[in-house]
């Protein structure tokens, strides 16, 4: 069945500076969605890309999908204390139900 | 309500006990999912519906019974409950199956 891995599972940062997490599916991919989960919460949606090599910017935020729409990634510009919190992507392909990255997990040092 | 609600916020129930989690949304959304997060595992799939009526079965269904009697409401079931079924599990809705997926706050569920 579909796959989505995604790396790195941990990442610690200086408040500042950049971080990027990348998700790769073993299928070709419809759609792939982000969400953040804040310590203690639920997941919040994020962005939706559907389109081959797509890029879109929610200001410090920007999300990326691949050509082949097999992979994509998310990068923090200036990290803040409030970007603490797990980040995962969620591929979905063709009718198949959407599938989970384990997530990559951001703490930020002030 | 706004969104979506989940019972109990979280529970300790002894193992061989059946419990059920109850999920309710007024989004009117066509589609409703159940997840476990555990530790490293990220949200894995339990089941879902993608309309009043229809269920299917997710990544790990094995013990986990649900129904969908109405567009609101989606309980999950766990008939006999084991220790590895200690977890947190969060309800989420969406409008269509491929679009973006609202979660409620979750239940925390320790099985002794």
């Amino acid at each position: 069945g579909q796959q989505v891995m995604q790396i790195p599972q941990y990442q610690h940062v200086q408040e500042g500076e950049d971080f990027t997490t990348y998700c790769n599916s073993s299928t070709t991919l419809s759609n792939i969605q982000w969400y953040k989960q804040r310590p203690g919460g639920h997941p919040v949606f994020l962005i939706q890309l559907v389109k081959s090599g797509e890029v879109k910017k929610q200001k410090r935020l920007t999300f990326q999908f691949g050509e082949a729409k097999k992979n994509s990634s998310l990068h923090i510009t200036a990290t803040q204390t409030t970007d603490v919190g797990t980040y995962f992507c969620a591929g979905q392909g063709g009718s198949e139900k959407l599938v989970f990255g384990k997530g990559t997990k951001l703490t930020v040092n002030p | 309500i706004a969104g979506i609600t989940q019972a109990p916020t979280s529970q300790i129930l002894a193992a061989g006990r059946r419990m059920t989690l109850r999920c309710t949304q007024d989004m009117r959304h066509n589609a409703m999912y159940w997840y476990r997060q555990d530790l490293g595992l990220g949200l894995r799939l339990i089941h879902y519906s993608n309309t009043a009526g229809t269920t299917g079965k997710g990544e790990v269904p094995d013990g986990y019974s649900v129904s969908r009697a109405n567009t609101d409401d989606f309980p999950l079931t766990l008939a006999s409950a084991v220790p590895s079924q200690t977890s947190v599990y969060f309800c989420a809705s969406s409008l269509f199956g491929s679009s973006e997926q609202y979660f409620g706050p979750g239940t925390r569920l320790t099985v002794t």
